[in-house]
Formats: structure tokens, sequence, C-alpha cells
């Protein structure tokens, strides 16, 4: 059974810098083909896509955010850790991390982990 | 301001069908990207309904089903239930921005 849990602050101050740990359950992401990825989602809007790393560490991001933007994974600890700079009121969203078996065009994503509320505010 | 366009919202009785369209271009939908569609029920994380345009994940009720069409998408809810009241996401690839894109979301509401 594949499951994914995000764990971080649900607070930050504007300008600081978010790091958000996703744990992975049920596979590994040494596994070929396997990616984790992260969406967000701010009260009552969309869903925004983030990014994401592969188990060959190639690494995707979304074109508007990525200069704020770092995945990384640790195989040992089945995890993945988003981390997000410079953050702003803007950034408030519910955070999920999610798993995928498909590439580029073919990319669905086919498991979601629960989502963490992060809260940008002085 | 969402690279896809779906409607804000549908609206349907028990036991009708509705159709939740998916618009996009020449670089994402028109440039053979799949489309997935998933749906997000109040208070919950998405789920995925649809992948590859059209197939269906074990689990998920054959009253759901997905099409394509050159730059659009569509998904198609037959014998509407109470439950399936939820938003609606559809999903591509873009060519152009390399970047994985949603839609804006459809609130659908069960009359």
């Amino acid at each position: 059974q594949i499951t994914l849990k995000e764990s971080g602050p649900t607070l930050v101050k504007p300008t600081q810098t978010l790091t958000l740990t996703c744990t992975l359950s049920g596979f590994s992401l040494s596994t070929s083909g396997v990616g984790v990825g992260w969406i967000r989602q701010p009260p009552g809007k969309a869903l925004e896509w983030l990014g994401l790393i592969y188990w060959d560490d190639d690494m995707r991001y979304s074109p508007s955010l990525q200069s704020r933007l770092t995945i990384t994974k640790d195989t040992s600890k089945n995890q993945v850790v988003l981390t997000m700079i410079n953050m702003d009121p803007v950034d408030t969203a519910t955070y999920y991390c999610a798993y995928t078996s498909a590439v580029g065009p073919m990319l669905s994503i086919d498991y979601w982990g629960q989502g963490t509320l992060v809260t940008v505010s002085s | 301001q969402s690279v896809l366009t779906q409607p804000p919202s549908v609206s349907g009785a028990p036991g009708q069908r509705v159709t939740i369209s998916c618009t996009g271009s020449s670089s994402n939908i028109g440039a053979a990207s799949a489309v997935s569609w998933y749906q997000q029920l109040p208070g919950a994380a998405p789920k995925l309904l649809i992948y590859g345009n059209v197939n269906r994940p074990s689990g998920v009720p054959d009253r759901f089903s997905g099409s394509k069409s050159r730059t659009s998408a569509s998904l198609a809810i037959t014998g509407l239930q109470a439950e399936d009241e939820a938003d609606y996401y559809c999903q591509s690839y873009d060519s152009s921005l390399s970047s994985v894109v949603f839609g804006g979301g459809t609130k659908l509401t069960v009359l």
C-alpha cells in the first residue's frame, strides 16, 4: 500500500525558508520510473504544480517558481524534502506530496499525501 | 490564470449525466500529452480518477469516463450520486513550459 505523509512547520514568517518533508511508505524512490512531486493549493483555489524528483535524481520544477525551490531525496530514509526560500503570504497553501510512475507527457499523479497547511504570516 | 480552462461549476440531478470540459492548446493536450482527472472531496486530498485520457485506476466506478479530442478533454459522470459532489481538476503536461499543468477546477453540485 503506497502512502505519503507531509510534515513540517504550520507557520512561517515572511522572507523565511520553508522546509517540508515527505515520508514515503509502500515503495522505494530507488525503484526505476518512480517519482515524488509537490503540489500546493491556496485556500479556496486551484492546484498548482511545484516540481518533482525522480529515482535517478532527475529534477523538474515549475518555471515560475524554480528560482525558489529545491527538491531533494534521501533514499535511505525514504524521504523527499521540499525547500522554498523567501516565503511570502501568497505562499499560504496546503502543500501535498505525491507519487508518480510516469514521466513528462504521460505523467499522472497516482497517489497523494494528506497535505499540510502552511501559513505565511508575521 | 490556469493553462487548462475548466468551467467553474456544473450541476445535475441524481441519476443524470454531466460532463466537465478541459480546454488546452497545441502545446499541451493538442501535443498528445495525456490528460488526467482528479476528484477532490471537501476537506480531502485529490484522488486520481482518470489517467492516460481514458483509463480508470482500480476501484474507480465505471460511471466515470474520460475522452480527448484535439486540444480539449472531457470527464463524463453518469448516474450522478450525492457523493459525487466535489471539485474536479484536469491535468496535463505542457511541452512549451516543460511543466505539469492543472485546470482551474470545476465544482460539481448534485441538486
